[in-house]
């Protein structure tokens, strides 16, 4: 079976400082694991994908998470926020490929920038 | 390119009342699923199509019904409205159930 937790579901930074939202997954299979990130009544936009090649993954806007097979977590870090990095994100893992009913998401995390 | 489209944006509808959401891709996708985005939750699978013609139950199915009488197009009906279903609605779809292009959503109230 697969399921994704996201450990916070709010975190507040300062403009600036680092971002970790922290997604610990569970899988049967090889896991396909993304990141999405919603702004305020917009649609998900997708932030970055692993899909078992590099175990670091890099993504828009200077989001990187890694890969942690022993640890089963795929964090999302960046160095600096931005206050546009305000919205809310997804941890996804996908089950799979011969299943089209694939996409696990988890309950979100939101995050806030002060200025 | 538009991707995917969704339509319409917001709708408010009285309990017991009927209405159909429409998704529509431009991308030749086979897979097309609608999702519900509930406060607190990740998004939730209603159902979703392998291709024109096919459709199946996702997580929570119950009180929608769904046609894909066209590979572009993937329709999201309430036959009768409850507040239960109040809530954001999402279409996706993907060419080979990896990578999924989401719409912009459909913010429904029901009253």
């Amino acid at each position: 079976a697969q399921s994704v937790t996201q450990l916070d579901s709010h975190v507040s930074v300062s403009e600036g400082t680092p971002v970790l939202l922290r997604c610990n997954y569970s899988s049967s299979y090889s896991p396909s694991l993304f990141w999405y990130v919603q702004h305020p009544n917009k649609g998900l936009q997708l932030l970055l994908k692993y899909t078992s090649a590099a175990t670091l993954v890099k993504g828009i806007n200077g989001f990187e998470a890694e890969f942690k097979k022993s640890e089963t977590s795929f964090h999302l870090t960046k160095p600096s926020a931005h206050m546009s990095d305000a919205a809310e994100y997804f941890c996804v893992v996908s089950a799979p490929p011969t299943g089209a009913n694939n996409l696990f998401f988890g309950t979100g995390t939101r995050l806030t920038v002060i200025p | 390119n538009a991707g995917v489209t969704q339509t319409p944006k917001f709708r408010v509808l009285k309990t017991g009342q009927s209405m159909t959401l429409l998704c529509a891709q431009d991308m030749n996708h086979e897979y097309m699923y609608w999702y519900r985005q509930d406060p607190g939750m990740g998004l939730r699978l209603i159902h979703y199509s392998v291709g024109e013609g096919t459709t199946a139950k996702g997580e929570v199915p119950d009180g929608y019904n769904v046609s894909r009488l066209k590979k572009q197009n993937f329709l999201l009906g309430l036959e009768s409205a409850a507040p239960s279903q109040t809530s954001v609605y999402f279409c996706a779809s993907s060419p080979h159930a990896k990578g999924y292009t989401f719409g912009s959503g459909t913010r429904l109230t029901v009253v």
